[in-house]
């Protein structure tokens, strides 16, 4: 059983073009994130959920939107997508919001943008 | 505001060699700080993590790192390489109530036969 599966896990679109990365986790945490991995393997995060609720908002444009349904999922949702949105994105959980808790990502999703 | 810096890109290594990646963090209050370890194509695990319980942190495959304050540093150590060991390895900072994980730029660590 995979912790933090992510779908897909390779994403090809075109420009403009709306895409959706979703997230689960089975490990019964409180806290999800999403993280975005430049081609330089910068790491950065973009967003956090606690309990269904937003609680980091990153610098991002207003096209990404995260979707949290329930504390086990969270989506990403990517409209007019861009260039420069190429990458791979990560979703990682915790089992609380801050302190020494350790992040558990799930493999990816490579986004590729034409 | 919290940081964490990376010393060198990439590190090449002999296989059986000492493995020494360097971490230096940035932080105002009490930090945590860990190390996670990338293989290609996969997510981020933990190698270990410092919560201010020992400096010396002992991980997983052999890696231990020692947290040292008046240097604001936390190498990554491990006596001898492996072939396996080849991956990015990336040291991060957070602290209690902080609600984020910082993640350095990342170290290649390449092993050579």
């Amino acid at each position: 059983d995979t912790a933090v599966s992510q779908t897909p896990k390779y994403l090809v679109t075109q420009m403009g073009n709306d895409k959706s990365i979703k997230c689960e986790q089975n490990l019964g945490h409180d806290t999800m994130y999403w993280y975005k991995q430049d081609s330089k393997k910068f790491l950065k995060i973009m967003f956090s959920y606690n309990n269904k609720e937003l609680i980091i908002n990153e610098t991002v444009p207003n096209r990404f939107s995260p979707k949290s349904p329930d504390k086990a999922h969270l989506n990403l949702h990517i409209n007019s997508l861009e260039l420069g949105d190429s990458a791979v994105y990560f979703c990682a959980s915790s089992q609380a919001v801050s302190g020494a808790n350790v992040l558990t990502f799930g493999a990816g999703s490579r986004l590729t943008v034409l | 505001a919290q940081s964490v810096t990376q010393l060198g890109s990439h590190v090449s290594v002999s296989e059986g060699a000492l493995v020494l990646l360097r971490c230096n963090y940035s932080s105002s209050v009490p930090p945590y700080l860990f190390w996670y370890v990338q293989y290609p194509n996969q997510g981020l695990q933990l190698l270990l993590k410092y919560t201010s319980a020992a400096t010396l942190v002992k991980g997983i495959n052999g890696f231990e790192a020692e947290f040292k304050k008046s240097e604001t540093s936390f190498h990554l150590t491990k006596p001898s390489a492996h072939m396996s060991d080849a991956a990015e390895y990336f040291c991060a900072v957070s602290s209690t109530g902080g609600f984020k994980t910082i993640f350095g730029a990342g170290t290649r660590l390449f092993v050579k036969a």
